[in-house]
């Protein structure tokens, strides 16, 4: 049973540039969550997918961006990089209840790793 | 969420076990308290949760006092791999989606030989 997978590992981009991170949920999982985790820091919460919108938030700005597909796969866009966004990007998922009261824990994937030079 | 308590760091010896606190004196009714860990170079595994009883799985036992306002996780023979930075979270529960988790600097657990 295959775990929550992230692409690609590392990122190596400059500034100004735009950038795509990808994450396939684990098995039987329909949400998705994205943090960022700086050198040192705990991991920050970015946003949270499920059935395809988007549904919290944290404070990031408009720059990040995502999407999530109808397998549930998910997408982290951020554009016009900046050097503080050099960090490890996690993808979390877990199965959101339909709907219901739900405490599920949620799993996550080993990150990307970006790099703004 | 209630906010989480943790001291900077603790070790252990290989082979004994580790008691790791957390204070959450703010916490709700309706919030749980979640552990996690990682290891460098890894994304955050989970370890455990619970709402007010103990719980105890493969990986460890959670202890949570009877006002809720502390917890203690268990890793009952400590190895070298147990050395991570331990996260503990409370968490509310509602309608729709989980919410977010809110990880502070955790506590870094060091196993030694």
């Amino acid at each position: 049973d295959a775990g929550v997978t992230q692409s690609p590992t590392h990122l190596i981009k400059t500034r100004g540039q735009q950038v795509t991170l990808r994450c396939s949920p684990k098995s039987g999982h329909d949400t998705v969550s994205w943090y960022q985790q700086a050198l040192g820091q705990g991991p920050q919460f970015i946003f949270q997918y499920y059935e395809e919108e988007e549904r919290q938030r944290g404070n990031f700005p408009d720059r990040f961006s995502g999407h999530q597909f109808p397998n549930y796969s998910s997408e982290l866009n951020v554009n016009a990089l900046l050097l503080g966004d050099s960090a490890l990007y996690l993808c979390a998922s877990s199965w959101g209840g339909q709907g219901l009261y739900s405490n599920q824990p949620q799993h996550f994937g080993d990150g990307t790793r970006l790099s703004i030079l | 969420d209630a906010k989480t308590t943790q001291p900077p760091s603790m070790d252990c010896a290989e082979g004994r076990a580790a008691n790791l606190p957390c204070n959450h004196s703010t916490i709700s009714g309706n919030e749980y308290v979640y552990w996690y860990r990682q290891i460098h170079s890894q994304g955050p595994q989970y370890i455990i949760h619970g709402l007010k009883n103990n719980e105890t799985n493969e990986m460890a036992s959670l202890i949570i006092t009877e006002d809720r306002k502390s917890s203690t996780l268990i890793l009952p023979h400590a190895t070298l791999r147990d050395t991570a930075v331990y996260y503990c979270i409370v968490r509310v529960a509602h309608g729709g989606a989980n919410s977010k988790l809110t990880f502070g600097k955790g506590i870094t657990l060091s196993v030694r030989p």
